[in-house]
């Protein structure tokens, strides 16, 4: 069964410290997404990622960045962390452009900042 | 720029009834459209993926229509049962020829026994 795995499910962080946010496929996905979902305002879009070292901004990148060093693997990073960045996060991924095959999505991590 | 809609926001019926989920967009250039199921607190699961070509998916009690003419789409349950009581997304690609989908709000779904 194909897989996106986040790597935490709850976190609780401390405000200004850095959080790495890890999400791993292995359906040798060309795309990654991260989003964050929030209470009436839905799925957002922070970062999203088509290819190795590639990376375009979504609609609400600022003070978050991210990794992809490697196919599988997309990191979201909270240079300092702070509370108004407390959400569900979400990573997905999908096939190259032109997909037919939909989107995967991973179980989401609960973060917390305190 | 693309815009789902998806009515009604919250739902609650009791068990056995058969549902209509309702999904529109407002570019109809788009190759296919996913429906989603969110239990609380968890990641999204896809339920039915329809191509453009393709008016309708099934699965199970669940069937999805797709009307790219009208922008609409919607996801019939039948027989609802508490174990269906979710959040429940549908997504279309944010323009026609984009890979980057664009999310409903999602109709909240209670079914009680």
């Amino acid at each position: 069964d194909v897989k996106v795995t986040q790597s935490s499910r709850y976190l609780v962080k401390r405000t200004g410290e850095k959080v790495f946010l890890e999400c791993v496929q292995d359906m040798d996905h060309e795309n990654m997404f991260w989003y964050r979902q929030d209470p009436g305002l839905g799925l957002r879009l922070i970062y999203f990622s088509y290819d190795v070292k590639m990376k375009e901004k979504g609609d609400i990148p600022e003070g978050y960045s991210v990794s992809r060093e490697k196919k599988e693997r997309f990191s979201l990073i909270l240079e300092s962390a702070s509370t108004n960045q407390t959400s569900m996060y979400l990573c997905a991924s999908s096939l190259g452009t032109g997909i037919q095959d939909g989107y995967t999505f991973g179980s989401g991590t609960r973060l917390t900042v305190v | 720029k693309q815009e789902v809609t998806q009515i009604p926001a919250a739902l609650s019926v009791p068990e056995g009834e058969n549902l209509v989920l309702n999904c529109s967009f407002t570019d109809s250039a788009i190759y296919n459209l996913q429906w989603f199921r969110q239990d609380p607190g968890k990641g999204l699961t896809s339920l039915l993926l329809i191509q453009s070509s393709q008016r309708e998916q099934t699965s199970g009690r669940l069937n999805a229509s797709l009307d790219k003419s009208s922008g609409r789409s919607t996801l019939y349950i039948a027989a609802s049962q508490p174990g269906d009581s979710a959040t429940y997304l549908c997504a279309v690609p944010s323009s026609g020829g984009s890979y980057i989908p664009t999310f409903g709000r999602g109709t909240s779904l209670i079914v009680h026994p």
